[in-house]
Formats: C-alpha cells, sequence, structure tokens
C-alpha cells in the first residue's frame, strides 16, 4: 500500500524568504500526486496536482511542485513566501486499490511565515 | 455556487450518545468521502461511497455509520461505540473513484465530546 512521508512537522520562515515543503512517497507503477492546503478550522484547498506530463507543475499563488520519480518525491517550493502563506500543507498520493482510487494523506506541515 | 456543505460546524455530545454529521455537495459528484483529522496525524478515511445505495469501510469505520441515499448527500453518524470521537471530521467528493482526480472538502465539522 502507498504511504506518504512529509518529514517537517513544523517549518518557519520569514516573509521574503524561498521555502521548500518535502514530500516522499513510497514507490508505486503510477502515482498521481496532490498538495492541499488548510487554513485555521478550514476544509482542505487543492493546491496542485501531477497526474501525468510535465513534472514541474505550479498554482496561481506561486507555488511549484516537481514530481521526482527517482527519488519518489513531490516538493513543495515557493521563492518568496507572504505572511498569507502561513497555513497547513498536505501532501496526497492517489493509488489504484482494485478499481478504486483512494487517497493517502501525508501528517501535514505546518507553515509559520514570520515577519 | 457549487460547493460542500457540512453542519453544524461545532457540534458538543455528551457520551454515550450518537451524533449525525451533515455532508451535502451540489457538484454532482459520485463519490464521496469522510475523514477524520486529528492533530499531527493527517487526515484517516473513516468510510467513502462511489455511487448511491454503496459504501465501503475505509481505515478507521469502527463505531461509525454512514448512508448514501441520495448523491447529494453522505450523513455520518458517530455512535456511541466510538471510544474517541473528539476530532475535527472532513467530508470530500470527486467526480468518481474511477479516475485520479481531486477532491473537493467542506468546511468540517469540530466534535467534542464533553
Amino acid at each position: 500500500a502507498q504511504s506518504v512521508t512529509q518529514l517537517d512537522s513544523q517549518v518557519p520562515v520569514f516573509e521574503e524568504a524561498p521555502v521548500e515543503l518535502r514530500c516522499n512517497y513510497s514507490s508505486s507503477v503510477s502515482v498521481y500526486l496532490f498538495w492541499y492546503v488548510q487554513y485555521p478550522n478550514q476544509g482542505l484547498q487543492l493546491l496542485l496536482k501531477y497526474l501525468s506530463g510535465s513534472t514541474l507543475v505550479e498554482s496561481i499563488n506561486g507555488f511549484e511542485a516537481e514530481f521526482n520519480k527517482s527519488q519518489t518525491s513531490f516538493h513543495l517550493r515557493k521563492p518568496s513566501v507572504h505572511i498569507s502563506d502561513t497555513a497547513e500543507y498536505f501532501c496526497a498520493v492517489s493509488d489504484r486499490v482494485g478499481g478504486t482510487y483512494k487517497y493517502i494523506f501525508g501528517t501535514g506541515t505546518r507553515l509559520k511565515v514570520l515577519a | 455556487d457549487g460547493g460542500i456543505t457540512q453542519s453544524p460546524k461545532y457540534l458538543f455530545r455528551k457520551e454515550g450518545q450518537n451524533v449525525t454529521l451533515s455532508c451535502e455537495q451540489n457538484l454532482n459528484h459520485d463519490a464521496m468521502y469522510w475523514y477524520r483529522q486529528d492533530p499531527g496525524q493527517g487526515l484517516r478515511l473513516i468510510y467513502y461511497s462511489q455511487i448511491v445505495n454503496d459504501f465501503q469501510k475505509g481505515d478507521i469505520a469502527e463505531g461509525y455509520s454512514v448512508s448514501r441515499e441520495k448523491k447529494e448527500s453522505f450523513p455520518l453518524t458517530v455512535t456511541s461505540a466510538q471510544k474517541n470521537p473528539t476530532a475535527f471530521y472532513l467530508c470530500a467528493s470527486s467526480m468518481g473513484t474511477g479516475v485520479p482526480n481531486e477532491q473537493f472538502f467542506g468546511p468540517g465539522t469540530r466534535l467534542t465530546v464533553l
């Protein structure tokens, strides 16, 4: 079965500094990868996804992630963070089990942007 | 506006009581899911449903029950058999479980057992 590891539970970073949130998944023939963001006491919102094609995917608010099959990673990056990026970020993988795609989530990384 | 609604936002329950959490979607999605979120543990799948009148247990189904009588609705009942029900509950939907689509999440219900 698939598993997802987010090694960093918390990442503090100063405003306008770059950030990388790490995500590794266990190997599989085909993987579909997602990053979600959660603001306090809210549901999750999709940030970006990799289904196929270009290994570099981007979101509308400046985040990007790169699918690296050899390292089984899907790290999330942003070159310059804002205070408003403070939130919890979840990496997820969709894996086919029988005829069904199920979603496995990492334990989350809490990003705190400092002024 | 299309989306997923969950109610109530906050719910308090006495030990030994059953409670039902509501989840409604108007996205015309076939698949719906219930997750439980605890600090530091990410999201854990309780139940999911691919079509009306059909649902499957997830990883932590014990002490919970669901129904799927309508495409739009997927209520979750937390029974008295659930040993530690205090948590944040999230409902989600997606176009179908036959393809790897992203999930859309509701705003969540925070359940506290007194």
